[in-house]
């Protein structure tokens, strides 16, 4: 079983749409969790880091059970800027390195 | 935001040749950078770990005498990829931590190798 998992996608989804992400890890010590969005041939940028408290920021929103071991990625209003590839990142207690999941790719269609 | 600039951005180069691949942390002082390939359609996985002053830190399956890494200074870590063969092409990505408060990665904007 991969250490962290996400449905490769794709999604396609209308403009204006809402749209979800889940992403499920394995190891129940992970501490830091955080969502990136990679565009194609690009490096990855930081979306949001996720806390147990759930976060926001403007039309994203993140949540993370820590009982299921699973984050999730909200979009509202569906942009077409928001197509490309959302990265869930998940470290591990003690250290500071970054499991990837494979990534979920998303399109936003006119 | 902090900035990671990486370069080259990308190199051709013939089977056999080495090549380096700077990463530098240009407003802030990095102690850890980090070192990904990315292959396509696949994730990022990291090669190694590297601190400043110290030897890096490779994870399981990456060769150590194959990818050089030199961490000389607070802002500037160095990949050498030794004798390159076509099965090393790929985009390799670094990313950077600011001291040791706080967990957020900074990635540079990657650097693709097409080895001939």
């Amino acid at each position: 079983r991969k250490e962290v998992e996400q449905d490769p996608g794709p999604f396609n989804v209308p403009e204006g749409a809402t749209v979800a992400f889940n992403c499920t890890y394995s190891n129940s010590a992970s501490q830091s969790f955080f969502w990136y969005r990679q565009d194609c041939r690009k490096e990855p940028k930081l979306l949001m880091s996720v806390y147990s408290s759930g976060n926001e920021d403007g039309r994203f929103t993140a949540q993370l059970n820590r009982a299921s071991q699973y984050i999730s990625l909200l979009i509202r209003d569906s942009k077409l800027s928001d197509s490309a590839t959302y990265l869930c990142v998940v470290t591990s207690s003690g250290t500071y390195k970054y499991i990837f999941g494979t990534g979920t790719r998303l399109k936003v269609l006119a | 935001g902090a900035v990671v600039s990486q370069h080259p951005s990308w190199v051709i180069c013939k089977s056999g040749t080495s090549v380096k691949i700077e990463c530098r942390s240009l407003d802030f002082q990095a102690t850890t950078m980090f070192w990904y390939r990315q292959f396509p359609k696949q994730s990022l996985m990291l090669m190694a770990t590297s601190n400043e002053g110290s030897k890096a830190t490779y994870e399981q399956g990456v060769e150590k005498d194959k990818f050089l890494i030199n961490h000389a200074s607070l802002t500037l870590s160095t990949l050498t990829v030794t004798s390159a063969h076509p099965e090393d092409s790929s985009f390799y990505i670094c990313s950077a931590k600011r001291g040791p408060v706080g967990e957020t990665q900074y990635f540079g904007p990657g650097t693709r190798l097409l080895v001939l």
